[in-house]
């Protein structure tokens, strides 16, 4: 099985800063891990895809990294906007998907 | 293309009364899943399915029963609903195994929101 961490519940920023969210896992080396973005009243939706022989990944605003030396991936969203605001959650794959409690961002104006 | 497509989306129980969640995809995902969500809990893993006829238990088991006797449909059957089975209901499927590039994304569905009294 899997423990997957996620730092601080809830991560305030001002609106165009880099947040920086953190997720941890314990057991073994994933061949890849996920991020989620959630809305409030809405269910997950995948944003990116990390895996073990990766660095780091980019998408627009959204990058992502991996260190297995670490059991760490970093998730940044530079120049934050407030519609980044939601809460994002890491998973794991292994036998079914492991699920951090999820970060809680919010970007102030 | 639909996606994962859950229903109801609202429902209120009486304690002892049973029901069942739907859960249907359109994607032909051998990997389908049940979780439930409540405040300051996250995703906790109720059932999950690898496929036609497999079933297993996930971190929550206790009070709710799946069955998968199709590639499409997952649904969640709670036999004697309880208060503390009051959440937030979510569906999600994906790929599974090696075959689509190996790494498997989840297609969660809109959630069901259970209320039992």
């Amino acid at each position: 099985s899997q423990k997957i961490e996620q730092n601080s519940e809830a991560l305030n920023i001002q609106e165009g800063k880099t947040a920086t969210l953190t997720c941890n896992y314990t057991n073994y080396s994933p061949a890849y891990l996920q991020w989620y973005r959630q809305d409030p009243g809405r269910g997950p939706v995948f944003l990116l895809l990390i895996r073990e022989n990766e660095k780091e990944k980019r998408k627009e605003r959204l990058k992502v990294t991996f260190d297995t030396t670490l059991k760490q991936s970093l998730f940044h969203i530079t120049a934050s906007q407030p519609a980044d605001s939601a809460t994002y959650l890491c998973a794991v794959p292994g036998n079914q998907f492991y699920f951090g409690t999820g970060t809680s961002l919010t970007v102030i104006p | 293309n639909a996606g994962v497509t859950q229903t109801p989306k609202f429902q209120v129980l009486k304690t002892g009364q049973s029901m069942t969640l739907q859960c249907a995809q359109d994607m032909n995902h051998e990997y389908m899943s049940w979780y439930r969500q409540d405040p300051g809990m996250g995703l906790r893993l109720i059932h999950y399915s690898v496929g036609a006829g497999i079933t297993d238990q996930g971190e929550v088991p206790n009070g709710y029963n799946v069955s998968r006797s199709t590639t499409e449909d997952f649904p969640l059957r709670l036999l004697s609903a309880a208060p503390s089975q009051t959440s937030v209901y979510f569906c999600a499927s994906s790929y599974w195994g090696q075959g689509h590039s190996g790494a498997n994304v989840l297609t969660f569905g809109a959630g069901s929101r259970l209320t039992v009294l």
